[in-house]
């Protein structure tokens, strides 16, 4: 079963433009919450998390936001850059179990259009 | 530096071949895990040593063994593999191994089991 959904599997932009990456996520114990970049033969490359006690939280170009109560999460990027295009996984953590499992989504293809 | 080095980073075996990933890190981290993934899946996590000792082990079958000889250092053991076990295999670690905890990845090996 699935905890962490992307149902977006790709996802086009424009150069210069606004993407916004989905998530939601089914298990009321996540309590922090990561977003990472893969390029392809690579490893997942650690991009922004936020903590349950906030709503958002940014970093340059990244933002995340998340709504506890809807149990989703998005990953904005502003602009879109070129070199933004890889697949993005969010991924969520029980904090309080004290075990940093981390369950990851399926992952959405972000292209973005020169 | 939030370097994590896996070698090799390509792998072929038979069946009845015995080989070993290894894994390395730097940063002081605590914890050291284990993830496989397949072909536009997300990662999965196998196992998680924390303070050198193992802490989950996600019902993986005996022929993947981990081992971790130190903090900083961690290996995966195959023998007897099938050739479903192909896959992207990611090693990770993060500070503590406990609740809001940052895993850094390596660029993972790529095996292929004829």
């Amino acid at each position: 079963d699935q905890q962490v959904k992307q149902n977006s599997p790709s996802l086009s932009v424009q150069e210069g433009r606004i993407s916004i990456l989905n998530c939601d996520y089914t298990n009321s114990m996540f309590d922090y919450f990561l977003w990472y970049k893969k390029y392809p033969a690579e490893g997942p490359t650690f991009l922004i998390s936020i903590s349950s006690i906030k709503d958002k939280n940014e970093d340059g170009r990244f933002t995340v936001f998340l709504n506890k109560s809807a149990k989703h999460l998005s990953l904005h990027i502003v602009p879109s850059q070129p070199g933004d295009s890889a697949v993005y996984f969010c991924a969520a953590s029980p904090d309080k179990t004290g075990a940093n499992n981390l369950f990851f989504g399926t992952g959405t293809r972000l292209t973005v259009i020169p | 530096d939030t370097e994590v080095t896996q070698t090799p980073k390509h792998l072929v075996m038979g069946m009845t071949n015995k080989k070993s990933l290894k894994c390395e890190q730097h940063m002081g981290h605590r914890a050291m895990y284990w993830y496989k993934q397949k072909a536009k899946k997300p990662p999965e996590l196998m196992f998680v040593y924390s303070y050198e000792k193992l802490s989950i082990n996600e019902s993986v079958p005996s022929r993947f063994s981990p081992e971790c000889p130190n903090s900083s250092l961690l290996n995966l053991h195959l023998h007897a593999l099938q050739p479903e076990d192909s896959a992207l295999y990611l090693c990770a670690s993060s500070l503590r191994g406990q609740g809001a905890d940052t895993q850094y990845f390596g660029p993972g090996t790529r095996l292929t089991v004829l």
